[in-house]
């Protein structure tokens, strides 16, 4: 049971370019969440999903898109990268609970994004 | 109010000492709360859940006072694996769902030999 994992670990971007972060769960939880943690700001919600086939917007969704093709599979896509998405990423899971409860959320290793 | 708000530290204590951190939220609301460790370069993981009063693990007790609207994490006889920074996490509710959860930017404690 390898939990959440993340690829790349670290990745170099040149101002411009694209990429795609790639989160893997295999605990069949129903949610899943992008974040990025800068010093001094904590951690931020990007996008998340609730079920395969949905995402939607978190608190800085701005210059990010996501894709939830698969239950297990959470896609990060930077379009044009900008030095302010230098960042470390970090993927989430948890169980869908009942109406206005709230479940752990597990986190994968993390990607560190430098864009210069 | 900041809707999460942690004091920063650095906390510096000895070995075998007691340190407590405070987290304070702004939500009324919410009913469940979380705490995790997060260690230099690593992802964040659950230390403890809070669902009522409190909850003990070990050396860790964490409370909940929800008439001043904090979560409190307490650490008995500190040890040097225990240097790490604590997140508080509170759920956020947008029209009836909680599923997200919004993080406090952490408190750094540093345990001294």
């Amino acid at each position: 049971n390898a939990g959440v994992t993340q690829t790349p670990k670290f990745r170099v971007l040149k101002t411009g370019q694209s990429m795609t972060l790639l989160c893997a769960q295999d605990m069949n939880h129903e949610y899943m969440y992008w974040y990025r943690q800068d010093p001094g700001m904590g951690l931020r919600l990007i996008h998340y999903s609730v079920g395969e086939g949905t995402t939607a917007k978190g608190e800085v969704p701005d210059g990010y898109n996501v894709s939830r093709l698969k239950k297990q599979n959470f896609l990060l896509g930077l379009e044009s990268a900008a030095p302010s998405q230098t960042s470390v990423y970090f993927c989430a899971s948890s169980y869908y609970l009942k109406q206005g409860a709230t479940d752990t959320q597990y986190f994968g290793p993390g990607t560190r994004l430098t864009v210069l | 109010r900041k809707e999460v708000e942690q004091d920063p530290g650095p906390f510096n204590v000895p070995e075998g000492a007691t340190v407590a951190f405070n987290c304070t939220y702004s939500n009324s609301a919410s009913q469940s709360f979380f705490w995790y460790r997060q260690d230099c370069r690593k992802e964040p993981k659950l230390l403890m859940s809070v669902y009522s009063s409190g909850n003990e693990d070990g050396r860790f007790t964490a409370q909940l006072n929800r008439a001043s609207q904090y979560i409190s994490l307490l650490i008995r006889d500190s040890k040097l694996s225990d240097s790490a920074t604590y997140l508080c996490a509170v759920p956020r509710t947008y029209g009836g769902a909680t599923n997200k959860l919004i993080f406090g930017t952490g408190t750094l404690l540093a345990v001294q030999p």
